[in-house]
C-alpha cells in the first residue's frame, strides 16, 4: 500500500536545539513528498517540497530513498516554529486521490 | 488575490439536521478536496474531485455528500447520518495536469453539533 507515516505525534525541544521531524513513506514508483505547516490560528500552508531542495525558515528535508524517509530538520529551533507539521504526497498528477497525509506531528519549542 | 474561501468559519448544527459547508477557489485548479481534522488523528480525506461533475469517496465518506457543478465550487453537506460530525473541516485544491503539485488550503470551518 502507498503510505506516508509520521511516527511522532508530539515533539518537544528547547529553543536553540536541533529538531528533526520524521516522515517515512512506502511507495511504488518515484516518490515525491511535501511538508506542510499549520501555525496556531492560521491555515495549513506548504512549507517545502523535495523537488525544490529549498531551505524555508531554516528547515530542510532530504529524500533518502534507501531509508524511504523525508525527515524535516532544523539546526536551531525557534519558539515561532511551534506548530503542527504534516508530511504528504503530492496532490494531482499521478498521485492524487487516496494518497493521504501523514498523521501530523505537533512541535513545541520551549523558551 | 487568488485563493480558497471557506464559509462559514463557525457553524452550529442541531442533531438531525443537514448542513452545507461552502468552498470556493479562484486558482483555476481542477482538483478539489475535503478533509476532516480531529485532534490526534491528523487529516482524513472525505471526498475529492478531479474534474467538474465527477467526484470520488475518500476514506471517511459515510454521512457526507458533495457536488461539483462548477470548477470553482465544491460544497460539502454533512448529513444527519454522520454520527460524529463535530470537527474542523478543511477544503483544498490543486492543479492536476503533469508535474507534482502541492495543495492550497482554505482557512477551515469548525462545525459543532449542539
Amino acid at each position: 500500500a502507498q503510505r506516508v507515516t509520521q511516527p511522532e505525534k508530539l515533539l518537544s525541544v528547547f529553543k536553540g536545539a536541533p529538531v528533526e521531524l520524521k516522515c517515512n513513506y512506502s511507495y511504488s514508483g518515484s516518490p515525491e513528498l511535501f511538508w506542510y505547516v499549520q501555525y496556531s490560528r492560521q491555515r495549513l500552508q506548504l512549507l517545502l517540497r523535495h523537488i525544490s531542495r529549498e531551505s524555508i525558515k531554516g528547515f530542510t528535508a532530504d529524500l533518502n530513498k534507501g531509508e524511504t524517509s523525508f525527515h524535516l530538520k532544523k539546526p536551531f529551533a525557534q519558539e515561532e516554529d511551534s506548530a503542527m507539521y504534516y508530511c504528504a504526497p503530492p496532490a494531482g498528477g499521478t498521485s492524487y486521490g487516496k494518497l493521504t497525509f501523514g498523521q501530523g506531528t505537533i512541535l513545541t519549542v520551549h523558551p | 488575490d487568488g485563493g480558497i474561501t471557506q464559509s462559514p468559519k463557525y457553524l452550529f448544527r442541531k442533531e438531525g439536521q443537514n448542513v452545507t459547508l461552502s468552498c470556493e477557489q479562484n486558482l483555476n485548479h481542477d482538483a478539489m478536496y475535503w478533509y476532516r481534522q480531529d485532534p490526534g488523528q491528523g487529516l482524513r480525506l472525505i471526498y475529492y474531485s478531479q474534474i467538474v461533475n465527477d467526484f470520488q469517496k475518500g476514506d471517511i465518506a459515510e454521512g457526507y455528500s458533495v457536488s461539483r457543478e462548477k470548477k470553482e465550487s465544491f460544497p460539502l453537506t454533512v448529513t444527519s447520518a454522520q454520527k460524529n460530525p463535530t470537527a474542523f473541516y478543511l477544503c483544498a485544491s490543486s492543479a492536476t495536469s503533469g508535474g507534482s503539485y502541492g495543495y492550497t488550503f482554505g482557512s477551515g470551518t469548525r462545525l459543532t453539533v449542539v
